[in-house]
């Protein structure tokens, strides 16, 4: 069965410490890797995409990177705008979303 | 640019009622997909349309509908609401270039189920 598992749920984090969130994926014919952030009230924002195992992409403070079987997105010195849901996707036949790992990172 | 655009943001309904969601993509995108979060949970796909064309059905029940008229504007019906459709419906479009199907999504609408 496809799925994407999510972890933490949780994490709350002081400003400017660093840490990993974890998407875990079994889905067959992976066509790509999406994060996304989600901001309560809104519409999922697009972040990255990576297709390859090894692919790693940055930006700002947040650093996505790839392997066979997982996808980490690297949170680097986070400021409190930071704080939101972290939505990882794999794409197959259709889109596959994880539940999301709410970050909230405190001043 | 315009994004995705979304009507109505929030709507209050009764069990049994019907409702119809409304999605505009962004210009230029010829794919519209319809999406419903629980709260606390990630993102479901219902259907995935293109070119007026269904391309993709997740696992929802018949009393899910949608269509994509020419102008790539879409519609979500939901026929004799549950308490349990209660949820954000999300619509999202996408070029579908190059195999390249990146999601840009709107901001929903609130359907809460009384």
């Amino acid at each position: 069965e496809d799925q994407v598992t999510q972890s933490p749920e949780a994490l709350r984090l002081q400003e400017g410490e660093s840490s990993s969130l974890n998407c875990s994926y079994t889905v067959s014919g992976l066509r790509g890797l999406f994060w996304y952030r989600q901001d309560p009230g809104k519409g999922p924002e697009f972040l990255f995409t990576l297709y390859s195992a090894g692919e790693e992409k940055e930006k700002e403070r947040l650093k996505a990177t790839l392997t066979k079987k997982e996808s980490f997105l690297h949170i680097t010195a986070p400021k409190p705008e930071d704080s939101a849901t972290y939505l990882c996707a794999a794409y197959g036949n259709q889109f596959y979303f994880g539940t999301g790992t709410s970050l909230t990172v405190i001043p | 640019d315009a994004g995705v655009t979304q009507s109505p943001t929030h709507l209050i309904k009764t069990r049994g009622q019907h409702v119809t969601l409304r999605c505009s993509p962004i210009s230029g995108h010829k794919s519209v997909s319809w999406y419903q979060q629980v709260l606390g949970q990630g993102p479901q796909f219902i259907f995935q349309y293109y070119e007026k064309e269904e391309r993709g059905r997740g696992n929802f029940p018949d009393r899910f509908s949608a269509r994509q008229f020419p102008n790539y504007s879409s519609e979500l019906n939901v026929n004799a609401l549950l308490l349990g459709d209660s949820a954000l419906y999300l619509c999202a479009s996408s070029l579908v270039q190059g195999g390249d199907e990146k999601l840009f999504f709107g901001s929903g609408t609130q359907l809460s189920v009384l």
